[in-house]
């Protein structure tokens, strides 16, 4: 059974860094592309970012770029989203979720993230 | 960025009576390879999204039958034959053909 457990989400000031991890089961990790996904309180689904099965290649949301970075590890079964130049607008649940034939499959429970001062 | 639109924002539909909502892109979502890489999600109360069509018309595992999606080009469907009640919820659309990712903003489907 595949599972995804999002961790790291919490409250931080404006401006502030935060790490968010996602650890993976019941698949091949290495073998897939992932995604993360957020959602702010009461709104849409916005995509946030991707990363391939090695971990060459990524890409990001226009709202996001150069400010986080996605990375993973495979020896750990773990995806990764590194956030720096918090805003209050990246306030979010955020989703690790997996992919399969182009685009995201498979999501986690989401771990919260709320940038206030 | 491929802008998705959807309509109607809201879908109250009795039960039994079918369902259908509209997703448009403001490119082609034909990508190079030939596919087209337009998703349909459901988000029920509470839970995380699921997906459950892909490429526009294949329904994924454990979807029921009564889900289809339909379109071309710019212009998409996903219909409800028939509604239940656990199809409550809010439904997105997705595309994946373009850099960045996209999700229209959702379509809350309620019973009548």
């Amino acid at each position: 059974e595949v599972q995804l457990v999002e961790s790291g989400g919490v409250v931080v000031r404006p401006g502030g860094s935060l790490r968010l991890s996602c650890v993976a089961s019941g698949f091949t990790f290495h073998a897939y592309f992932m995604h993360w996904v957020r959602q702010a309180p009461e709104k849409g689904l916005e995509w946030v970012s991707l990363i391939n099965g090695d971990g060459s290649i990524t890409h990001y949301a226009d709202s996001v770029k150069g400010r986080f970075t996605i990375s993973r590890d495979n020896s750990k079964n773990s995806l990764y989203l590194q956030m720096n130049s918090l805003r209050g607008e990246d306030s979010a649940l955020y989703y690790c979720v997996k992919d399969t034939t182009g685009s995201p499959d498979y999501w986690g429970q989401g771990t919260l993230v709320t940038v206030s001062s | 960025d491929a802008v998705m639109t959807q309509s109607p924002g809201s879908l109250p539909v009795t039960l039994g009576q079918p369902a259908a909502i509209s997703c448009r892109s403001s490119q082609s979502l034909v990508y190079s390879d030939g596919n087209t890489y337009l998703n349909w999600f459901q988000q029920r109360p509470g839970q995380s999204p699921r997906r459950l069509i892909y490429q526009v018309s294949t329904r994924d595992s454990g979807v029921p039958d009564r889900f289809s999606g339909s379109g071309s080009g710019t212009d998409f469907t996903l219909k409800i034959s028939r509604v239940e009640a656990e199809d409550v919820g809010v439904y997105y659309c997705m595309q994946g053909s373009h850099w960045p990712y996209t999700f229209g903003p959702g379509t809350k489907l309620e019973i009548k």
